[in-house]
């Protein structure tokens, strides 16, 4: 079975941009969550879909934005890039409910905001 | 604010040699998972503990749950250069309603 996919693996935008970022479930998995990784702050959780709903929310602003398409991949949007907003972002899916089973992570997209 | 926090925050052994990293965290738990990464890629699941469970075991690694004291920790026996990684813990509350919440994680550097 193929892993968790993410594209791209490297980004390079400027302030006030836009940039989507996308992933693709392991086969099966309707569970998707994404997480923030930076050297400051560490990993912090974004959002949780399952079967096109967001089923919860971490504390970002309302630049941050995600959905989920019915064949369970997942994109991510961040508005009005911030320098702040540089960071490694993974995205995860799980079989089951996350918080209560493995979950697998993808590479991970690298975003560089200058 | 972080959950769960790793101690130490690095660790540098010689290979063969065992190693110990703690967590402890400060809400009630439903459940706490370790994970690996390995040069700021995609973290991998390494074992999840439940909260009425006390010991855990997968290959050479060996998990313990203290909910008395909030704290976990992770055995790596005979340790290899690849086990050479970061690791985190990461708990669950309740419902889940916050995810994953990890610890800033602990660097261990396996030497040949």
């Amino acid at each position: 079975k193929a892993g968790v996919t993410q594209t791209p693996r490297y980004l390079i935008k400027t302030r006030g941009q836009q940039v989507t970022l996308s992933c693709s479930p392991i086969s099966g998995h309707r569970s998707v969550s994404w997480y923030q990784q930076t050297p400051g702050q560490g990993l912090q959780f974004l959002f949780e879909y399952f079967s096109e709903t967001q089923r919860n929310k971490g504390n970002f602003p309302g630049r941050f934005s995600g959905r989920q398409f019915s064949n369970s991949r997942s994109e991510m949007n961040v508005s009005t890039l911030e320098l702040g907003d540089s960071a490694l972002y993974l995205c995860a899916s799980s079989l089951g409910q996350p918080s209560y089973n493995e979950q697998f992570f993808g590479p991970g997209t690298r975003l560089t905001v200058l | 604010s972080q959950q769960g926090e790793e101690d130490p925050q690095a660790l540098s052994i010689q290979e063969g040699e065992n190693a110990t990293m703690n967590c402890s965290y400060k809400t009630s738990i439903n459940n706490l998972q370790w994970y690996r990464q390995n040069s700021g890629r995609g973290l991998v699941h390494l074992i999840l503990i439940r909260s009425n469970e006390r010991e855990k075991h997968s290959g050479r690694l060996r998990v313990t749950l203290d909910t008395s004291k909030k704290s976990s920790s992770l055995l790596i026996t005979a340790s290899r250069a690849a086990d050479t990684a970061s690791y985190f813990c990461a708990t669950v509350v309740g419902g889940g309603a916050d995810g994953l919440t990890f610890g800033k994680g602990t660097h261990l550097i396996i030497q040949p």
